[in-house]
């Protein structure tokens, strides 16, 4: 067990509505990274929050954007729902000052399926 | 643009026996970091092992090797005497400035 926390768990959404996501860093940690899995697929990378800042972005629509609070934990907005969005959803925690390749710790992901 | 690919999308094995998982990648980097991670059924995935792309010793944790290649940008994971709690899907990334970016996945099937 990691100490990254996701929350929900599970959470199914209408097309159109709007989500949040939310994930606990893991103590000592200051860098947040969520990606996006897809049934079958691996995980795409959506952005990077490092102290606060977003550090880093992926292909992904402004509609998803993006929080880090000052204890370091985060949260994933999701805007104007498509079915496409449907997919789990990775949290991982890790601490940049490191270094690059410095281990990366995540959470058990929030399944979200928009209807 | 970085890429990974891990072309066997299933491979099986019994129990006790090893094992090796593909993995090719493509980098423009000189230094980077290449990882496979381990996604159990609970689907965490959790580090199985990691290896600094300028070090040419092959990174091992205990059951588990990698064979990697640079020159022909390859990094597969060899699993030794295989268990049932092995059993999961297997990714290879390739760390790309503090970003992670993974192949399709393997999933291993261990079979009693």
């Amino acid at each position: 067990e990691t100490g990254v926390t996701q929350s929900p768990t599970h959470l199914i959404k209408t097309r159109g509505q709007q989500v949040t996501l939310r994930c606990s860093s893991q103590s000592g940690h200051n860098t947040v990274s969520w990606y996006q899995q897809a049934l079958g697929q691996g995980p795409q990378f959506i952005f990077q929050y490092y102290r606060e800042e977003e550090n880093g972005r992926g292909n992904f629509p402004p509609r998803f954007s993006g929080l880090q609070f000052p204890n370091y934990s985060s949260e994933l907005n999701v805007n104007a729902l498509e079915l496409d969005d449907s997919a789990l959803y990775l949290c991982a925690s890790s601490d940049r000052d490191r270094g690059r390749g410095t281990e990366a710790f995540f959470g058990q992901g929030t399944r979200l399926t928009v209807v | 643009a970085q890429t990974v690919t891990q072309s066997q999308p299933e491979m099986s094995v019994q129990e006790a026996e090893t094992v090796t998982l593909s993995c090719t990648y493509d980098t423009s980097e000189s230094d980077y970091y290449l990882f496979w991670y381990k996604q159990p059924p609970s689907r965490q995935m959790i580090l199985v092992i990691r290896q600094e792309a300028y070090k040419q010793q092959n990174a091992t944790e205990n059951r588990f090797s990698v064979n990697f290649q640079k020159a022909a940008k390859s990094f597969s994971l060899k699993i030794s005497d295989s268990q049932l709690g092995d059993a999961a899907m297997y990714f290879c990334a390739v760390d790309s400035n503090y970003q992670l970016i993974w192949g399709a996945g393997t999933k291993l099937i261990i079979k009693p």
